[in-house]
């Protein structure tokens, strides 16, 4: 499975858009972006997947280049709630949790 | 709603004894996984199945086995417990492409 670079933290206003990318230049034409978030002392909590096209659901959006060789996950107006590290990882199925990106929300 | 349900929240057995973690899935979901936590190491998966009867090791599955016998049930098995399998447990359940889902946990402690 593709390997994934992610920034290890970045900070966020509340209410503004939180834009968290993800670099995955390894990424072959069978495997899907997943992105999940764990916030402290909770298990992983599945956001959003997406193949080639932009996908969006009621959590976020997601955006993958043309290339397939970077995304970004968008929650268009974060919360303090949404401090959480997230994590996007290239998978066939197997899912392999990289360190991830801690978001902090502040107010 | 997607329920994957771990037999325990707290665990707690002794050093040499052979421990069970159970892992049920109501969504006829065909992967499940298999992770342990600890502080500063991140999640680690230990094993992955695609299909029933079938696995695929983790990063460490060294001192560990599984079984999944039918589709929605997936056990974790320390054969011989040791203290530095003390760690939180957490067991997960995903269609061939779709996300995952992951349930409660399980907190073991090795003595």
């Amino acid at each position: 499975d593709a390997k994934t670079t992610q920034p290890t933290s970045m900070d966020c206003a509340e209410g503004r858009a939180a834009n968290l990318p993800c670099n995955h230049s390894t990424i072959s034409g069978n495997e899907y972006v997943y992105w999940y978030r764990q916030i402290h002392s909770q298990g992983p909590q599945y956001i959003i997947h997406g193949l080639k096209n932009n996908e969006t659901n009621e959590m976020a959006s997601l955006i993958i280049t043309e290339d397939r060789k970077s995304s970004t996950l968008i929650l268009p107006h974060a919360t303090l709630r949404d401090t959480a590290v997230y994590y996007c990882i290239v998978s066939r199925g197997k899912l392999i949790f990289g360190q991830g990106t801690e978001l902090s929300v502040k107010p | 709603d997607v329920k994957v349900t771990q037999s325990s929240r707290y665990l707690v057995k002794r050093t040499g004894e052979k421990v069970f973690l159970e892992c049920v899935q109501d969504m006829d979901h065909e992967n499940m996984f298999w992770y342990r936590q600890d502080p500063g190491l991140g999640l680690r998966l230990i094993y992955f199945s695609y299909d029933v009867k079938m696995k695929e090791k983790g990063d460490i599955p060294e001192g560990y086995s599984v079984s999944r016998e039918k589709k929605e049930r997936f056990s974790l098995i320390l054969e011989s417990a040791s203290t530095n399998q003390t760690s939180m447990y957490l067991c997960a359940s995903s269609s061939r492409r779709g996300g995952a889902f992951f349930g409660q946990g399980t907190r073991l402690t090795v003595v």
